[in-house]
């Protein structure tokens, strides 16, 4: 079965850091792209980075440039994301998903999701 | 503020038909494919459409999408009171070197 498994999320103050990781199974991981994406409280969804197969190119949305660092293992079949300098913005659910097709980055399999509240 | 237009909200009854909008930019829908997600409330994101047009293993063919331009449509057909859900539509910008979403619709079936 294709799974998904994030972890790493809680509560943190703002200026911390936290590292969420996202355990893959069921599938060839390091021929995927693999992609981070949140959701705020009530609102919709914001891509927040990709990385490729290889883990040697990787995206950013701009409002988490120089904060957030995605990384992958495929020996281990897990995606990570660093996240630096936490904003209250940054509250979220986080999702992994992996990508499909890097013609068309559809995203095909997602996690659960894990919580990030950053608050004082 | 999304790159990507929706409607905010659309509604219709059981077995209608029911078409959700997708405006976008030459960097983004004018240039690559766009995707639809389905998404219920406190559950994951689930793709729907890909690549305009295509819709992953087991999801119904009431669901079909189409690309004209700079936007996008995803249609529902023949309305079932289960298809009531928030959707995202979703491409590639080349501009902004990531994927924009919509700002999502809520689809509400009377």
């Amino acid at each position: 079965e294709v799974q998904l498994l994030e972890s790493g999320g809680g509560l943190v103050q703002p200026g911390g850091s936290l590292r969420l990781s996202c355990a893959a199974s069921g599938f060839m991981f390091s021929s995927y792209d693999m992609t981070w994406v949140r959701q705020a409280p009530g609102k919709g969804l914001e891509w927040v980075s990709s990385i490729s197969g290889s883990g040697g190119i990787t995206y950013y949305v701009d409002s988490v440039k120089g904060r957030f660092t995605i990384s992958r293992d495929n020996s281990k079949t897990t995606l990570y994301v660093q996240m630096n300098s936490l904003r209250v913005e940054d509250t979220a659910v986080y999702y992994c998903a992996k990508v499909s097709s890097s013609v068309h980055y559809g995203m095909d399999v997602w996690g659960q999701g894990t919580t990030v509240t950053v608050s004082s | 503020q999304s790159v990507l237009t929706q409607p905010p909200s659309a509604s219709g009854t059981p077995g209608q038909r029911v078409t959700i909008s997708c405006s976008g930019s030459s960097s983004n829908i004018g240039t690559n494919t766009a995707n639809w997600y389905q998404q219920f409330p406190g559950t994951a994101p689930k793709l729907l459409i890909y690549s305009n047009n295509q819709r992953p293993s087991g999801v119904p063919d009431r669901f079909s999408g189409s690309k004209s331009g700079t936007s996008a449509s995803l249609a529902i057909s023949g309305l079932q009171s289960e298809d009531g859900a928030d959707y995202y539509c979703a491409a590639w910008d080349d501009r902004l070197n990531g994927v924009i979403f919509g700002g999502g619709t809520k689809l509400t079936v009377l």
